[in-house]
C-alpha cells in the first residue's frame, strides 16, 4: 500500500559521479518535492514542483537538479557528489487545493559518498 | 519570512505519562496550517496531527492533542499515556495557505519513551 515510493532506499557513488534518485507515487498529487536531510536535523527543502512548474529554493546549489516526466515521477540529479551531499533524501507529495493539506513521505534514499 | 522553531532538542517521558513538545513560528499571514510530523527511526515521516489556524478549537487525535495559541504563535503536542512506540523524532511544520505548496519545517525534538 505504499504511497510514495522511493527508490532505491540505499545509494553509494563515488566522489564526482552522477547518481539520480527516483521517487513515484500512486496519490495522483500535484506538488512533489524533494528534500535533503542531514543526521538528526530537520529535513531542507531543495526544490519542489507544483505540477509541471519547477521551483527552486534559492541556497540549493547547483549541483542539484530535479525532472518530472509526468505526474508520478520525479527524479533528483545529484551532477558531481561531494562528501557534503551525503544524506537521507526524502520525497514528499501533496495535493494542493483540495481539503488534506497534509504532505505524505516517501521512506527515504540514504545516500552515501565515497 | 517564515520560520518554525522548537527549542527541545531532546525531552523524555515515562511510559504511560504525558509529555508536551514545544513549538513557536513566526508569520505575518494570518491564515495558515500547522502540522506535527513524527519520524521513528526507521525514517519514514508521518502525520501525527493537523491544525488549520482559522479553527479556534484545538485538534486532537487519540492520544495526541495540540495546544494552539495564535496570538502567541505557539503550537504545542500533548502526548498523553505514552507508549514505546512513541519513540520518535517529532517535527514541527507550517505551511501558508497562500503559498501552499511549500512547508516549513523546525529542528525537531528527539523523544525518548522509558518503561
Amino acid at each position: 500500500d505504499a504511497m510514495v515510493i522511493q527508490n532505491p532506499r540505499y545509494q553509494v557513488t563515488q566522489f564526482g559521479k552522477p547518481v539520480t534518485l527516483s521517487c513515484s507515487q500512486t496519490l495522483n498529487h500535484n506538488v512533489m518535492y524533494w528534500y535533503q536531510q542531514k543526521s538528526s536535523q530537520a529535513p531542507k527543502l531543495l526544490f519542489h514542483y507544483y505540477d509541471k512548474d519547477f521551483n527552486n529554493e534559492a541556497d540549493t546549489p547547483d549541483n542539484f537538479q530535479s525532472r518530472r516526466p509526468n505526474t508520478s515521477f520525479c527524479f533528483l540529479d545529484i551532477r558531481s557528489p561531494g562528501l557534503g551531499d551525503a544524506a537521507m533524501y526524502l520525497c514528499a507529495t501533496s495535493r494542493v487545493g483540495g481539503a488534506n493539506t497534509e504532505a505524505f513521505f516517501g521512506q527515504g534514499t540514504r545516500l552515501t559518498v565515497v | 519570512a517564515q520560520t518554525v522553531t522548537q527549542s527541545q532538542p531532546e525531552m523524555s517521558v515515562q511510559e504511560a505519562e504525558t509529555v508536551t513538545l514545544s513549538c513557536t513560528y513566526d508569520t505575518s499571514e494570518s491564515d495558515y496550517y500547522l502540522f506535527w510530523y513524527k519520524q521513528p527511526p526507521s525514517r519514514q515521516m508521518i502525520l501525527v496531527i493537523r491544525q488549520e489556524a482559522y479553527k479556534q478549537q484545538n485538534a486532537t487525535e487519540n492520544r495526541f492533542s495540540v495546544n494552539f495559541q495564535k496570538a502567541a504563535k505557539s503550537f504545542s503536542l500533548k502526548i498523553s499515556d505514552s507508549q514505546l512506540g512513541d519513540a520518535a523524532m517529532y517535527f514541527c511544520a507550517y505551511r501558508a495557505s497562500y503559498n501552499t505548496d511549500k512547508l516549513i519545517f523546525g529542528t525537531g525534538t528527539r523523544l525518548q519513551v522509558f518503561p
